[in-house]
């Protein structure tokens, strides 16, 4: 799989936009870059995954620059329940299962 | 969408003892499920991947004789902890996916968990 690297942690006000970062500069030109996010004692849930362009659907958004080496995936509105740990992956194609990094802690401040 | 449910979510055994824990998917098939072990403040580790109506594959370093996996149909896949002992406690999250390798049409989907304590 594609290295990825993401901040540990990130603080995000409620209400707040939370934009989350994700490296990614040995992606090739067919690897998807997914994010997932894990609450606290549960597994985790899926959140966006994309290509080249834009993606958006109803949890979140994702931006990846044109020469994909990073993206960015958007809260728009951040709650307290969206304090998760957030992960960022660039599976090989043809490769089955997920391999997970670190991730970045996001915590959502009242 | 898709839905994975695993069964226990929460078991203590004591040591020695053997335990199953069941994985499903309940709306579609899946020739193919994965099991994760995650420990506390780590993150998810692959054990093995299982494969419908044959030997699961596992990762290095996993015992395929203590974390025995059967999948027997196209919507369970189980997986025994054979003579549990303490360091086998941890959290055992199972997965799958409708298709067979990604290529942006596939999700994987994960179960909730389940948290092994072993005494």
């Amino acid at each position: 799989d594609a290295k990825t690297t993401q901040p540990p942690s990130m603080d995000c006000a409620e209400g707040r936009a939370a934009n989350l970062p994700c490296n990614h500069s040995t992606i090739s030109g067919n690897e998807y870059v997914y994010w997932y996010r894990q609450i606290h004692s549960q597994g985790p849930q899926y959140i966006i995954h994309g290509l080249k362009n834009n993606e958006t659907n109803e949890m979140a958004s994702l931006i990846i620059t044109e020469d994909r080496k990073s993206s960015t995936l958007i809260l728009p509105h951040a709650t307290l329940r969206d304090t998760a740990v957030y992960y960022c992956i660039a599976p090989d194609t043809g490769r089955r299962a997920l391999t997970f990094g670190s991730g970045t802690r996001l915590q959502v401040q009242p | 969408g898709a839905v994975v449910s695993q069964h226990p979510s929460w078991v203590i055994c004591k040591s020695g003892t053997s335990v199953k824990i069941e994985c499903r998917s309940l709306d579609f098939q899946a020739t193919t499920m994965f099991w994760y072990r995650q420990f506390p403040k780590q993150s998810l580790m692959l054990m093995a991947t299982s494969n419908e109506g044959s030997k699961a594959t596992y990762e290095q370093g996993v015992e395929k004789d203590k974390f025995l996996i059967n999948h027997a149909s196209l919507t369970l896949s189980t997986l025994t902890v054979t003579s549990a002992h303490p360091e086998d406690s941890s959290f055992y999250i199972c997965s799958a996916t409708r298709g067979t390798a990604f290529s942006g049409a596939n999700v994987l989907t994960f179960g909730a968990g389940s948290r092994l304590t072993v005494l």
